[in-house]
């Protein structure tokens, strides 16, 4: 299958501090990418579709300003929690669409805490 | 709502038996569905896609479509200890850009 690579796959902060998170298809081109988030033994929570060269769309009760995404290429989109807090301590995975097929692969996940 | 439901397990069994995991899906335009393995800690795997109604097997998987009953199943054949993941089913939904809904996942849990 496809590879898709997200960076990095941990990552500890302080409350207030901004913290971005990687996400490369490595061997396709995406122009849409997604970004997911999961707590713990629960399912996958989509936050937003990312656009390759526009603005994401983000699900309902997702705020755009406090979880920024860029997707400047066709192989790289980045999230960006800003001001994070302890509420937002999760597993955040992103995913890119092979468009021959619409499966979806995954990236490891990025386990963020704020402390 | 577009909505994809599973039953959360966990579903037990015994090493070599076969496993059926089923899901159900209400958006009767939806052409794609995939199932995904989740283990602990990790991110989802792909391993099965199916598009059009019927059986579609690969090596000890085999994933079962019938739109008319908005009804998919994947039957593991002689499972083993490391089947024993979360197991999701996807379904396509074709509005804005194709996005995935995922169902909340059933436990499979594989004993020796």
């Amino acid at each position: 299958g496809a590879v898709v690579s997200q960076h990095p796959s941990r990552v500890i902060c302080k409350s207030g501090t901004s913290v971005k998170i990687e996400c490369r298809s490595l061997d396709f081109q995406a122009t849409t990418m997604f970004w997911y988030r999961q707590f713990p033994k629960q399912s996958l929570m989509l936050m937003a579709t990312s656009n390759e060269g526009s603005k994401a769309t983000y699900e309902q009760g997702v705020e755009k300003d406090k979880f920024l995404i860029n997707h400047a290429s066709l192989t790289l989109s980045t999230l960006t929690v800003t001001s994070a807090h302890p509420e937002d301590s999760s597993f955040y995975i992103c995913s890119a669409r092979l468009a021959s097929t619409g499966e979806l692969f995954f990236g490891e996940g990025s386990r963020l805490t704020v402390l | 709502q577009k909505e994809v439901e599973q039953n959360s397990g966990p579903l037990s069994v015994p090493e070599g038996a076969i496993a059926s995991l089923n899901c159900t899906y209400s958006d009767r335009g939806s052409q794609s569905f995939f199932w995904y393995r989740q283990y602990s800690g990790k991110s989802p795997e792909l391993i099965m896609s199916i598009y059009s109604n019927g059986d579609k097997e690969d090596g000890r998987f085999t994933a079962q479509l019938n739109k008319a009953s908005q009804y998919v199943s994947l039957l593991i054949r002689d499972s083993q200890p490391s089947d024993s993941a979360t197991y999701l089913c996807a379904v396509n939904w074709d509005g804005g850009y194709n996005k995935l809904i995922f169902g909340a996942g059933t436990r499979l849990a594989v004993h020796p």
